[in-house]
């Protein structure tokens, strides 16, 4: 069974870039078929899908924070990082890994348990 | 602003059935059927519980339906019960441009 578990800094100063790293355990990230993806949502509010990976490399973004977002894939430790640059306190969110599988079901999947990130001084 | 718009809340008591919609455009529902639903309890990752309008994945009960009409898109949970009490969200693919779109949530309430 596949899971994902999301992993870094829970804090991270205004201006600063966010940085986490999802890896991937019970199945390879170079599978075709599967966008690797993040997702967040902030305090008492609803989901929203900041970008995916293509097993191929290639990247999606959210329109409204592509300027600030890079998703990367490490295949050789079998991860896959976001990094946000020029935070706010706006980017304060739990942060989810999930995989979108387009194989059997285009959808989104499975889901890390999620991390909570705050910004702040 | 969500791109895909939800009720904020809606309720029902135990055995009834209730249907929370989704309201897109032509650019996303009404272009795609690949509209999904997640199931969200509080401080927990979100549960796939439709997907491609109205299928359910292995294990998620029959209790819950999707369907579609033009650019809105619909979650029915019948035979309501205490655990069913959630959020749920919506999620539409919205082509190549903007890929994903989620709704805003809906707060479930069983009575």
């Amino acid at each position: 069974q596949l899971q994902l578990q999301e992993s870094g800094s829970g804090l991270v100063k205004p201006s600063q870039t966010l940085s986490l790293t999802c890896a991937v355990s019970g199945g390879s990230i170079s599978s075709g078929g599967y966008s690797w993806s993040w997702i967040r949502q902030p305090p008492g509010k609803g989901l929203e899908w900041i970008g995916y990976i293509y097993h191929s490399g290639s990247t999606y973004y959210n329109p409204s924070l592509k300027s600030r977002v890079t998703i990367s894939v490490d295949r050789s430790k079998n991860q896959f990082s976001l990094k946000l640059s020029s935070v706010t306190a706006a980017d304060t969110a739990v942060y989810y890994c999930a995989r979108y599988n387009w194989n059997d079901l285009s959808a989104f999947d499975i889901w890390g348990q999620g991390t909570m990130v705050t910004v702040s001084s | 602003q969500s791109a895909l718009t939800q009720p904020a809340s809606v309720s029902g008591s135990p055995g009834q059935s209730i249907t929370i919609s989704c309201t897109g455009t032509s650019s996303d529902v009404g272009s795609y059927n690949l509209v999904s639903w997640y199931q969200q309890h509080p401080g927990k990752a979100p549960k796939l519980m439709i997907y491609e309008v109205s299928k359910r994945p292995s294990g998620v009960s029959n209790r819950f339906s999707g369907s579609k009409s033009g650019n809105t898109a619909s979650l029915t949970i019948s035979g309501l019960q205490a655990e069913d009490e959630a959020d749920y969200y919506c999620c539409s693919y919205a082509g190549s441009s903007t890929d994903v779109v989620f709704g805003g949530g809906t707060k479930l309430t069983v009575l």
